[in-house]
């Protein structure tokens, strides 16, 4: 498609299960973040991929949250062992530009539910 | 650490009324500013934005103005439509930052 896929749209899952939320930027864009939207917060930066190079993972909240973006294309964030407070809508966004102008392409989220 | 502040909504003005939504940001550096917005049911999309002080962006009937001296970026538009129902962020980026930084949002609401 033309813009920024996220899936699954809706997750529901219980307290302490494992969860992969998946990310498929717009082809060409060498850039990938992940962002967490919380109810009644702003964005919350996780994690930013460019290129090759290592990912900048300074917002991740704890080692439960992991990341990887294979073949610099598809990206995947995992939660491990999720807790009720990791409910959220996980944004992803990618852009063409190196060095970053902040525009950036959202895609519509995956809405995590921790029961 | 970088910071934005907006104000709460929700925002509920009549058809053709003035819009203001007030932005103010905390920034160790030079930072751009961006309004990003998200209509229902759509992913946030780039509004407009600002790279330096004094400068104006504006898009589609929106404006802001990069305020250094006040560290404000509000939103305005003179004439707003049901169309513009939508949650609003403020954001930027600072010097030598990889990441934006977004406030809280600000949901605006249009009656006809």
């Amino acid at each position: 498609g033309a813009g920024v896929s996220q899936s699954p749209s809706n997750k529901v899952t219980e307290k302490g299960k494992d969860v992969e939320l998946r990310c498929d930027p717009i082809s060409g864009h060498t850039a990938l973040y992940w962002y967490r939207q919380s109810l009644g917060q702003g964005l919350e930066f996780l994690i930013y991929f460019q290129g090759n190079s290592a990912p900048d993972k300074s917002g991740l909240p704890s080692d439960r949250f992991s990341a990887e973006r294979t073949g610099g294309s598809v990206s995947t964030l995992t939660i491990q062992r999720t807790q009720q407070e990791d409910s959220a809508v996980y944004l992803c966004a990618s852009s063409l530009i190196s060095r970053n102008t902040g525009e950036l392409f959202f895609g519509e989220g995956s809405r995590l539910t921790v029961l | 650490g970088d910071s934005v502040t907006q104000m709460e909504g929700p925002v509920t003005l009549s058809e053709e009324a003035f819009l203001t939504i007030n932005c103010t940001y905390t920034a160790t550096g030079y930072p751009s500013l961006f309004w990003y917005v998200q209509y229902p049911g759509e992913g946030l999309q780039l509004l407009l934005k600002a790279t330096k002080a004094d400068d104006k962006g504006s898009n589609k009937g929106f404006e802001a103005t990069y305020r250094k001296e006040t560290t404000s970026f509000h939103l305005e538009k003179g004439s707003v439509q049901v169309s513009d129902s939508a949650v609003y962020f403020c954001a930027l980026i600072d010097t030598g930052r990889r990441a934006l930084t977004f406030g809280s949002g600000t949901r605006l609401q249009v009656q006809p």
